[in-house]
């Protein structure tokens, strides 16, 4: 595609539910990079890919966070159990090689209530 | 993991004038590579300039520059004839092998 799309660009879910994000990284882009950016704040990492594989999920906060990206390109990004600090903005991004630079996607809203 | 540090939450800078805004990391690494984003209020983030660790020269892309300084391990940013479409977050982040972190930003308003 043109760009990173993320979708949906905003969800607002009850505390406890499960919800899903997916971004679709650039066409070709080996690697895949999940950011969680609250108000104000610089993005956090929360997990890589490069590949099919997640090359580092050391930021992901707990175990109620999950990322795939099971044929290498879309990733999505799975809360479970959902709590009101989970409410950030959620940021895609990919590149194409090695070091090179990262492409952002809108980023999905996310809002617990 | 790297760390990014940016020491100004906050800038100003008057339309037409010169700003420089502050960017220091941690890293054991020699090799690497260094970026500028920009992120205009609800919008995405856009790479405004990449900096080579391993090139002494420093990057330029029309009014933006940077001043690479490898032993301080500083990478500061210099928008001249700063434009009002520039106001916006600014972030300074640090890649090795695809692993990407973000200094907590500077905002930066241009004033007419």
């Amino acid at each position: 595609g043109a760009g990173v799309s993320q979708t949906p660009s905003n969800k607002v879910t009850e505390k406890g539910k499960y919800v899903e994000l997916r971004c679709d990284p650039i066409s070709g882009h080996t690697a895949l990079y999940w950011y969680r950016q609250s108000l104000g704040q610089g993005p956090e990492f929360l997990i890589y890919f490069q590949g099919t594989g997640a090359a580092d999920d050391s930021g992901l906060p707990n175990d109620r966070f999950f990322a795939v990206r099971p044929e290498g390109s879309v990733s999505t990004l799975k809360i479970q159990r959902t709590e009101r600090g989970d409410s950030a903005m959620y940021l895609c991004a990919s590149s194409l090689d090695l070091d090179t630079e990262a492409f952002f996607g809108q980023g999905t809203r996310l809002t617990v209530v | 993991a790297q760390t990014v540090t940016q020491s100004q939450p906050e800038m100003s800078v008057q339309e037409a004038e010169t700003v420089t805004l502050s960017c220091t990391y941690d890293t054991s690494e020699n090799n690497y590579y260094l970026f500028w984003y920009k992120q205009p209020p609800s919008r995405q983030m856009i790479l405004v300039i990449r900096q080579e660790a391993y090139k002494q020269q420093n990057a330029t892309e029309n009014r933006f520059s940077v001043n690479f300084q490898k032993a301080a391990k500083s990478f500061s940013l210099k928008i001249s004839d700063s434009q009002l479409g520039d106001t916006a977050m600014y972030f300074c982040a640090f890649m090795k092998n695809n692993d990407m972190r973000f200094g907590a930003g500077t905002r930066l308003t241009v004033k007419p």
